[in-house]
């Protein structure tokens, strides 16, 4: 079974700092990947993803991750940071077929205006 | 699209009380997860289905927990009897294919007391 890996649990950074949370997973074939960010009392978010190509991807608010395969990496990426990019950010792998995603504890994020 | 909908979006109850959570997945999606949400666990799977049947259910931490999606558009997790340690944000999710980004819904905060 796949596992997932976020190093930094809590992350503090002022505005217009840069940004970047590690997630490294376990598993050994094909992968999909996947950052999610849940704001304060909501949902799960669709970040990024990664399923092939490009290993640099780009996803919505000015976020962007490489999948990097030799070390087992997708790290998550802003060149600067707004306050209102506090929230918990999770990594998720789905690898082997459709037996659901594998979560990261998770990152929480705040920035300090 | 009105998304993934959960309900109720908070719920006490009693320790020893039966408790069921509902979940009405995007039209069209064939997949659909029940995940459970701690400070110490994060997210967790607890089971998924694929066209109405369960596929694996290994996630589901005791028998006091079932799942059931009896068409297309409805799904209920049901814990009975409950426990103060059930508490947790429960989150469901859809999915058209499985293996590409979730759709979650906005959750239920249980709580048992």
């Amino acid at each position: 079974a796949q596992s997932v890996s976020q190093h930094n649990h809590h992350v503090i950074l002022s505005e217009a700092a840069s940004l970047e949370l590690g997630c490294n997973y376990s598993y050994g074939g094909t992968v999909n990947l996947f950052w999610y960010v849940q704001y304060p009392g909501q949902h799960l978010q669709l970040l990024l993803k990664y399923f092939s190509g490009d290993p640099l991807v780009k996803g919505i608010k000015g976020f962007e991750a490489e999948f990097i395969k030799s070390k087992f990496s997708f790290n998550l990426r802003k060149p600067s940071v707004q306050w209102s990019d506090t929230a918990e950010y999770f990594c998720a792998v789905i690898g082997g077929g459709a037996d659901g995603l594998t979560f990261g504890k998770g990152t929480h994020l705040i920035i300090q205006p | 699209d009105a998304g993934v909908i959960q309900s109720p979006r908070h719920e006490v109850t009693e320790m020893g009380q039966e408790v069921t959570l509902r979940c009405k997945p995007i039209s069209g999606h064939d997949y659909l997860f029940w995940y459970r949400q701690t400070m110490m666990r994060g997210l967790e799977l607890l089971i998924y289905f694929n066209n109405n049947v369960p596929i694996d259910d290994s996630g589901m931490p005791e028998d006091r927990f079932s799942a059931k999606m009896p068409n297309a558009s409805f799904s209920t997790l049901k814990i009975q009897p409950s426990e103060p340690r059930d508490s947790a944000v429960y989150f469901c999710a859809s999915s058209l294919t499985g293996t590409y980004g979730y759709t979650f819904g906005s959750g239920t905060r249980l709580t048992v007391v």
